[in-house]
């Protein structure tokens, strides 16, 4: 049970590239979400999904695109890099059941954009 | 925009002693709240969720909550070199129930010397 695994642990980008973030989670969950973080700062909602096919913007949704076509994946895509965007991103899952108050967090990726 | 206020610190706090936390929200409406504990490098884990007000206790952790004062606290008592981490406050959003869009705060470093 590998739980919440994010792919890839760090990436350096260009301004101006794409790249996609993967999230995957083998606990069945129904949500997941996308923060990023800053140094010293909080998490940031980026995007959550509460199922299959159903997605939704959090705080800080501009730059980011998100799909949820399996319950298992949540890839986040970011088009066009720029600098604001390196932070260290994570992506968390949540049950709707015995657990719903906990949410289970990847490892992160760390990303810059230079 | 919501927003949750934490003291950055550091906190530094003798070992054996309690370490105090605070967090403030602006959103009179949330009714959920979370402690998340974040070692450096890592990722968030859950510590502690509360939704009534007064205390919620678990091991060497309590939780305080003072909705009418839009007030959320964390004890730990009998401090441990371990517990050194950042401390983020997160409070649930959504308006879908169950869907925990959560808003942290910049959360605060704590500091246990031996």
């Amino acid at each position: 049970n590998a739980g919440v695994t994010q792919t890839p642990k760090f990436r350096i980008l260009k301004i101006g590239q794409s790249m996609t973030l993967q999230c995957t989670q083998d606990m069945n969950h129904n949500y997941m979400y996308w923060y990023r973080q800053d140094p010293g700062m909080g998490l940031k909602l980026i995007y959550y999904s509460v199922g299959a096919g159903i997605t939704d913007k959090g705080e800080v949704p501009n730059g980011y695109n998100v799909s949820r076509s399996t319950t298992e994946d949540f890839p986040l895509r970011l088009e066009l890099a720029a600098p604001s965007q390196t932070s260290v991103y994570f992506c968390a899952s949540k049950s709707q059941g015995e657990s719903k108050n906990i949410q289970y967090f990847g490892a992160g990726t760390r990303l810059s954009v230079l | 925009q919501k927003e949750v206020e934490q003291n950055s610190g550091p906190l530094s706090v003798p070992e054996g002693a309690i370490a105090s936390l605070n967090c403030t929200y602006s959103d009179r409406g949330s009714q959920s709240f979370f402690w998340y504990r974040q070692y450096s490098g890592k990722s968030p884990e859950l510590i502690m969720f509360i939704y009534s007000n007064g205390d919620k206790e678990d091991g060497r952790f309590t939780a305080q909550l003072n909705k009418a004062s839009q007030y959320v606290s964390l004890l730990i008592r009998d401090s441990q070199p371990s517990d050194s981490a950042t401390y983020l406050c997160a409070v649930d959003t959504s308006i879908i129930q169950g869907a925990q869009k959560l808003v942290f705060g910049q959360g605060t470093r704590l500091t246990i010397n031996p």
